[in-house]
Parts: C-alpha cells; structure tokens; sequence
C-alpha cells in the first residue's frame, strides 16, 4: 500500500544536539513538507519542497534543515539553533501541480532531556 | 499577516446530535479548503474538501458549508458517533497566490462526544 512514513515515532534530544527526523513516501508525489504542531495548537509550517533538490523555507524555518536528494525522501534536522525543538512533527506530500490536500505521516514527537 | 482560525476550541455534544464546526478564513485569494480529523498522537486524515465554486458538499455523514461573502467554513457531522472525538482543522491555499505552494491551517477544534 502506498504512503507516506515517519520515523521514529519518538525521539529524545539532548541540548546541544542535531537530531534528523526521517519522512519517506511511496505515493509518487512531488511535493513534501515539515510541519510542527504544540500542544493545543495548529500546524505551523517549516520547510517544503516542490521538487527534488528544491526546497522553501516556511513560517518557522529557522533552528531547521532539510535536504531533498530523492523524490521519496524529504529529512528533517533539528539543529542546536532551535532554541525550542520539544513539539510534533508533521510530515506530507502531495501532487504538486494541482491544488489538492495533503497525505500526511503519523508524527515524530520530540522530546528535549 | 492573514491566516486561518477556528470560533470554537472545544465542542461537547451528545452521541447521536448533529455537530457543527466552524472556521473563519480571511484571505480572498483562497480557493479550495479542506477538513482534516486529528486523532491523538496521529497524524491528520483527510475528511472533505471544497473548491469556491461550490457552497455545499456532502459526503458520507459530513457535509461542508462555504460562504464566500463572510469567509466562513463549516464541517457539518451528522449523528455524531464516540469515534468523531478529535480535533478538526481547516486548511486553505490562499497562499498559493503568493507563490508559497502550502496550505495553512487554523488552530483546530476539539470534538468531544459525550455517551
């Protein structure tokens, strides 16, 4: 079945440390973005690529990194510059060329220690 | 800068009642919206979209409301179930006329089915 995964489901980060968030998908889709969710809050976006190779910078892209080597794959690292990285992350795809709703992943919650 | 936003964070209601959710949008550009249903710890699954050439449309047991004039967006759920607990976003592409191809959401609200 095709979709979209993220892993891992939970990860602990210690100050001072980069930590990279994996979101892989099977759906053919051009598109990809980084989305992070707080607690009672809504998705605020962080990066998102078009295409491969390419990629924007969202609402909230700073303290993030992405890189878009292939069209299946779309990582996110959480670099020490993020002064707040405890949150949930978001990852989607979707056809890029038409204006449709996204797939999303089912989260990697990050927890600073 | 303009954005999406929901009235209501927390909706109770009764297994069984009709529950309506609201979402205020206040970008014009915007053109298509979509309903998204967040179960805890998950990730969002797509309910119903709807472009701006419509005011209604229905699918199985949610119907979705569109009036352009005041920019407001409603998720309609009939005989609401216990599985219908969660939050709901609305999501719209007003930014697509800007050049960033991204949807941006609201806050969401959070749907509480009472037994």
């Amino acid at each position: 079945d095709g979709g979209i995964t993220q892993s891992p489901k939970y990860l602990f980060r210690k100050e001072g440390q980069n930590v990279t968030l994996s979101c892989e998908q099977n759906l053919n889709h051009d598109a990809m973005y980084w989305y992070r969710q707080d607690p009672g809050q809504g998705l605020r976006l962080i990066y998102y690529s078009q295409i491969v190779n390419d990629f924007q910078k969202g609402d909230i892209a700073e303290g993030y990194s992405v890189s878009r080597e292939k069209k299946e794959s779309f990582p996110l690292t959480v670099t020490s510059a993020q002064k707040n990285p405890t949150a949930f992350y978001l990852c989607a795809s979707s056809i890029a060329d038409r204006v449709y709703g996204y797939t999303f992943g089912s989260g990697t919650r990050l927890t600073v220690v | 800068g303009e954005s999406v936003g929901l009235h209501l964070p927390t909706l109770s209601v009764q297994e069984g009642d009709n529950s309506i959710i609201n979402c205020a949008y206040s970008n014009s550009a915007s053109d298509y919206f979509i309903w998204y249903k967040q179960e805890s710890g998950k990730g969002p699954q797509f309910i119903i979209d709807i472009r701006s050439n419509m005011d209604k449309r229905q699918g199985q047991r949610v119907t979705v409301l569109l009036n352009k004039t005041v920019k407001h967006l409603s998720l309609q759920i009939a005989a609401t179930q216990p599985g219908d607990s969660a939050v709901y976003f609305c999501a719209e592409n007003g930014q697509f006329s800007t050049g960033r191809r991204a949807l941006t959401f609201g806050s969401g609200t959070r749907l509480q089915v009472q037994p």
